[in-house]
């Protein structure tokens, strides 16, 4: 069936290094995607989307590329901290469905 | 302006007993969604409502589950008779409308003894 996949489970980097969180999706007609930040204990906390009729979006410290082609997703975080420890999410949704697709997570480790 | 606020943070209920989770979505949101999430994976969608309408609710079980967003007052997750594998966090999300951007709340952790 349709899903969301991470290639890496667990990402660990220095502090002040950049992240490369990377995600795979199967539904060549999802057009929305979005990242998301969850810590310990926490819900999901939103970091920046973009949609199919891009490539690639700007954040503050953050950047999300979109590869329709290859069905290929990526979060890169710049100057990475040990406050961006956490696990990743990408989520995808298509139409005007609603609901988000979940991939399983990457957790990323900053180490000081 | 207060983000989406679920109630219990934590709950635990014996087998067969009934859990009632809430969700009070953001200011002006009309739209929320329930999702699940076991430990170590990522979260499943489980309903989506609209004030007083059930939109889909293709990602929650037949049986036991049920869920409802009344014209007042917060959604309203409930588990009947819980059994031991409907221990998960359950997050409710919210948006002002059905293609943006869904705004989570911190979850209710539901533990089955």
């Amino acid at each position: 069936g349709e899903s969301v996949g991470l290639h890496l489970p667990t990402l660990s980097v220095q502090e002040g290094d950049n992240s490369i969180i990377n995600c795979a999706y199967s539904n060549s007609a999802s057009d929305y995607f979005i990242w998301y930040k969850q810590e310990s204990g926490k819900g999901p906390q939103f970091i920046i989307d973009i949609r199919s009729n891009m490539d690639k979006r700007q954040g503050q410290r953050v950047t999300v590329l979109l590869n329709k082609t290859v069905k290929h997703l990526s979060l890169q975080i710049a100057a990475t901290q040990p406050g961006d420890s956490a696990v990743y999410f990408c989520a995808e949704t298509w139409g005007s469905q609603g609901n988000l697709i979940f991939g399983k997570g990457t957790k990323l480790s900053v180490k000081p | 302006n207060a983000g989406v606020m679920q109630n219990p943070r934590h709950l635990v209920r014996r087998r067969g007993q009934e859990a009632r989770l809430r969700c009070s979505p953001m200011k002006g949101h009309s739209h929320v969604y329930w999702y699940r999430q076991l430990p170590e994976e990522g979260l499943k969608f489980m309903v989506y409502l609209q004030k007083e309408n059930i939109i889909d609710e293709s990602g929650m079980p037949k049986e036991r589950f049920s869920a409802e967003f009344p014209k007042e007052g917060p959604s309203i997750l409930r588990i009947q008779q819980v059994v031991r594998g409907d221990s998960a966090a359950y997050f409710c999300a919210s948006s002002p409308n059905r293609v943006d951007q869904q705004y989570f709340g911190p979850g209710t952790r539901l533990t089955v003894l």
